[in-house]
C-alpha cells in the first residue's frame, strides 16, 4: 500500500534561517506530488505541484521554493524564512492522468518562524 | 479560489446522523465534488468522492441533487472520532484541489 511521509513533524526556526522540510511517497511510481500550507484557522492554500522529476509549478509568489530530485521525493526549502511562513505544510500524492485522481495528504509538518 | 460555500461549523449529537451541506452552484459538467476531513493537527484525510450519482463506502454517503448544485455528506452515526473540519471541494479541469475552510463539526456525548 501507498504511504507518505514528512519530517520533521515540528520545527521552530527563527527569522532569516534556511528551511528544508522533505516528502517522501512509498508504494506508487511517478506520483503527482503537492506542497500546501494552512495558515491558523484558514484553509489549505496550494504552494507547488509537481508531475515529475525535475517539473515544479508554483502556485503563488513567495518566500519558498520546491524541488524533486527523486520520483518519490519533493522538497520545500526556503534561503530565508520570514515571519509569515508559519503554518501547517501538508505534502500530497496522486495517481497522474486520472480526471478523478484523488490526492493522499502525508502527518503535515507544523513550522513556527520566530 | 474556492468554488464552495459551506456552513462554518454544526453540531450532531453522538449515534446521530451528521447532514453536512456544500453549495456548489457553479460546478461544471465534469466536475466532481470531493469530500476531506481534517482532524486537529493532522493532514486532511479523504472520506469521498462523486460526480452525478448518490455514492455510499465505509465511512460516509454522498447525496448530489440532480442538478448538482449542492450535496450533502452523511455520517450515519456519528461518533466523538468524527468531530474535525469537513472539506467540500469542487475539482477543477487542472490537477488542483481548492480548500476553503470547511465545517466544522462536532460530535457532542
Amino acid at each position: 500500500s501507498q504511504t507518505i511521509h514528512q519530517w520533521p513533524a515540528t520545527l521552530v526556526q527563527p527569522v532569516g534561517s534556511p528551511l528544508s522540510l522533505e516528502c517522501t511517497v512509498e508504494g506508487t511510481s511517478n506520483p503527482n506530488l503537492y506542497w500546501y500550507r494552512q495558515a491558523a484557522g484558514r484553509g489549505l492554500q496550494l504552494l507547488f505541484y509537481s508531475v515529475g522529476i525535475g517539473q515544479i509549478s508554483s502556485e503563488v509568489p513567495q518566500n519558498l521554493s520546491a524541488s524533486r530530485p527523486q520520483d518519490r521525493q519533493f522538497i520545500l526549502s526556503s534561503k530565508k524564512l520570514l515571519l509569515s511562513d508559519s503554518g501547517f505544510y501538508l505534502c500530497a500524492w496522486s495517481v497522474p492522468s486520472m480526471r478523478t485522481d484523488t490526492q493522499y495528504f502525508g502527518p503535515g509538518t507544523r513550522l513556527t518562524v520566530l | 479560489d474556492a468554488k464552495t460555500t459551506q456552513p462554518t461549523s454544526m453540531d450532531c449529537a453522538e449515534g446521530r446522523a451528521a447532514n453536512l451541506p456544500c453549495n456548489h452552484s457553479t460546478i461544471s459538467g465534469n466536475e466532481y465534488v470531493y469530500w476531506y476531513r481534517q482532524i486537529h493537527s493532522q493532514g486532511p484525510q479523504y472520506i469521498i468522492h462523486g460526480l452525478k450519482n448518490n455514492e455510499t463506502n465505509e465511512m460516509a454517503s454522498l447525496i448530489i441533487t440532480e442538478d448538482r448544485k449542492s450535496s450533502t455528506l452523511i455520517l450515519p452515526h456519528a461518533t466523538l472520532r468524527d468531530t474535525a473540519v469537513y472539506y467540500c471541494i469542487v475539482r477543477d479541469t487542472g490537477n488542483q484541489f481548492y480548500f476553503g475552510t470547511g465545517t466544522s463539526l462536532t460530535v457532542i456525548p
